[in-house]
């Protein structure tokens, strides 16, 4: 069974503070992906790595930046946390790139900064 | 922009109805379609990666169907049972490239 874990189930964070948000996938996945989940909105992509070292912006990278140094692991970084990023946080991985294969996901994290 | 719609937001069925629910996204430059089952507290999974227009996919009570020429999806589910609640998410591929686009998904309560 694909695993995908995350660092933290809940996170309360203050305005300002640097946060470190980590996922590891134990299946060898070429891909990782890093999501928020508001109401109403779905799932938006922050940023993704097909890579060891490399990085794409998805829809919303402004305020996050991530890292990728060994394969298994991904960790998106808030630089300066601010209220509005208070949201859920889903980490995924897939195996190689193509639209056409299914994701799996972590349990997510909800972070409050507040 | 390439949006994904789902409808409706919320819906409330009593336990043993059938049901269904729709995602539609844009017609033109289609690549797959996935959908995504989301329980409270666990991780979403995937249900269906669909990619032939008129394909139809099946696991256990839950069907989907795929139209790309008109862009649409339809989520069936027959007979629900309560450990059917959960948040139903359609996502969208216009290529080969690994994003895909999520929609804001379809909250199902079954009610007992």
């Amino acid at each position: 069974d694909v695993k995908v874990t995350q660092s933290s189930r809940y996170l309360v964070k203050r305005t300002g503070e640097k946060v470190f948000l980590e996922c590891v996938q134990d299946m060898d996945h070429e891909n990782m992906f890093w999501y928020r989940q508001d109401p109403g909105l779905g799932l938006r992509l922050i940023y993704f790595s097909y890579d060891v070292k490399m990085k794409e912006k998805g829809d919303i990278p402004e305020g996050y930046s991530v890292s990728r140094e060994k394969k298994e692991r991904f960790s998106l970084i808030l630089e300066s946390a601010s209220t509005n990023q208070t949201s859920m946080y889903l980490c995924a991985s897939s195996p190689r790139t193509s639209g056409r294969v299914e994701q799996y996901f972590g349990p997510g994290t909800r972070l409050t900064v507040t | 922009i390439l949006n994904v719609e789902q409808s409706p937001q919320s819906l409330h069925v009593q336990e043993g109805d059938s049901t269904n629910f729709t995602c539609s996204f844009p017609s033109s430059n289609f690549y797959a379609l996935h959908w995504y089952r989301w329980e409270t507290a666990k991780s979403p999974e995937a249900l269906f990666v669909m990619t032939l227009n008129g394909d139809e996919k099946k696991k256990g009570r839950i069907s989907a169907t795929l139209n790309t020429k008109e862009g649409y999806s339809y989520l069936y589910i027959k007979g629900s049972q309560p450990e059917d609640s959960a948040t139903y998410l359609c996502a969208f591929s216009f290529s080969s490239a690994s994003k895909i686009i999520f929609g804001s998904g379809t909250r199902l309560s079954i009610r007992p």
